[in-house]
């Protein structure tokens, strides 16, 4: 079965500070993608990054990057100098293209950022 | 720019009615995607379709059904809505690529059943 997990109901985090927000993952397919979304008050579903099973290195987005540890299964997001605007519910998500491309969501983080 | 629109943003209804909650995509996209999302439970797949016509359930099928009739349509229907049924619902699409595609997603729409 494919699981994924966000032990971080809620976090805050200083202005202009680094955050981590934690994303562990369990699948017994070799094939798989993981992304990150944020969903700010407004409600809408924003894309943030994406790491493929298979990619080498970590992902980078401008301010986001994806602490990618397959041994660990973990896929953490990073945001590099937090701003106000970065307060929202973030959610981790796995997906398989071989069903589908069906997305599997963790219960998401919900990040503070204090000015 | 590429959207994923949402008939209605906020919908309330009563117990035991019919309620269509409609999505349309403009991105020429094959799989079309039902969720529903509660606090605490992050986002739960209904049901997702790949084609026109086409349907698969997801993990949380029961009380709903799914129509697409044309593939840039996917509606959502509660054949008698419950309290239970109350909930953020989000319509999303995305490209049957090779490789794994991101999902876009509607703004969505809260449901409230009384």
């Amino acid at each position: 079965a494919q699981k994924i997990t966000q032990t971080q109901p809620g976090m805050f985090v200083q202005e202009k500070e680094a955050v981590t927000l934690d994303c562990t993952y369990d699948t017994s397919d070799p094939s798989y993608g993981l992304f990150w979304y944020k969903q700010p008050s407004s409600g809408e579903m924003i894309f943030l990054i994406y790491q493929g099973s298979y990619d080498q290195q970590n992902a980078t987005e401008g301010r986001y990057s994806l602490n990618f540890q397959k041994a660990r299964k973990s896929a953490n997001l990073v945001i590099s100098a937090s701003q106000l605007g970065d307060s929202a519910m973030y959610f981790c998500a796995m997906s398989f293209p071989n069903t589908g491309n069906q997305f599997y969501f963790g219960t998401g983080t919900s990040l503070t950022v204090i000015p | 720019d590429v959207k994923v629109t949402q008939s209605s943003r906020y919908l309330v209804k009563r117990t035991g009615e019919k309620v269509f909650l409609e999505c349309v995509q403009d991105m020429d996209h094959e799989n079309m995607f039902w969720y529903r999302q509660d606090p605490g439970l992050g986002l739960r797949l209904i049901y997702f379709s790949y084609d026109v016509k086409m349907k698969e359930k997801g993990d949380i099928p029961e009380g709903y059904s799914v129509s697409r009739e044309k593939k840039e349509r996917f509606s959502l229907i509660l054949e008698s809505a419950s309290t239970n049924q109350t909930s953020m619902y989000l319509c999303a699409s995305s490209l049957l690529g090779s490789s794994w595609e991101k999902l876009f997603f509607g703004s969505g729409t809260q449901l409230s059943v009384l």
